[in-house]
């Protein structure tokens, strides 16, 4: 069993939805929390971090953090055909920059 | 301007063979990363450097060997080819190594493809 599990999709949905994107986690040291969006033949870029647990907004993207439940999630409100994409989560204990990532979630949000 | 830039894009070749692939970041950066990408999308580290040290080495077979000829620079030589060798290799760099988050900055991968 993988450190750190992600539901592969495909995800579909209409372009204007919420989407939420989850991952679960196994390692009660991981204390920093990141989402990295791939677009196809791209590498991945990085959306946003959180640290410890809590809520972080950042435009239409929200990253939420729940340490006790070791669950993490990614919140796309009013979604657009360009964020159509693999979305991988990834996290690290903090004592380094080794990342374990999650296996990504292939999002497409049609017209 | 290319921040991290990885060459060749793609790499076709027989099982057995020698390959490497260069990695080259402009950001100023003192990290530099190896990771694999499976057909699966699962990426995982392979190696870091840090100012040409080695501080990541992750269970990886010694057939592949990264060289860091100065921090800019990191390249993957990859001897005896086999099957399962078959991925995306993405190199990323971040500003350093330690302590709060440092983002990781990736090129947009080597797709080695073994026949």
């Amino acid at each position: 069993q993988k450190e750190v599990e992600q539901d592969p999709g495909p995800l579909s949905v209409p372009e204007g939805a919420i989407v939420s994107l989850n991952c679960t986690y196994s390692n009660s040291a991981f204390q920093y929390f990141m989402w990295y969006r791939q677009y196809s033949r791209k590498g991945p870029e990085l959306l946003m971090y959180t640290y410890s647990s809590g809520n972080k907004e950042d435009g239409r993207f929200t990253a939420q953090v729940d340490k006790s439940s070791k669950y993490i999630s990614l919140f796309i409100r009013d979604s657009q055909p360009s964020d159509s994409a693999t979305y991988l989560c990834a996290m690290f204990t903090g004592g380094g920059n080794k990342l374990t990532f999650g296996t990504g979630t292939q999002l497409k949000v049609e017209l | 301007d290319t921040a991290v830039s990885q060459t060749p894009k793609y790499l076709v070749t027989q099982m057995g063979n020698d390959k490497s692939i260069k990695c080259e970041q402009n950001l100023g950066h003192d990290t530099m990363y190896w990771y694999k990408q499976d057909s699966k999308k699962f990426l995982k580290i392979m190696f870091s450097y840090n100012n040409k040290e080695l501080i990541i080495n992750e269970t990886v077979p010694n057939r592949f060997s990264p060289k860091s000829p100065d921090k800019a620079h990191l390249n993957l030589h990859i001897n005896s080819l086999e099957l399962g060798d078959s991925a995306v290799y993405f190199c990323a760099s971040s500003l350093g190594d330690r302590g709060y988050v440092q983002p990781q900055h990736f090129g947009d991968g080597t797709r080695l493809s073994i026949l």
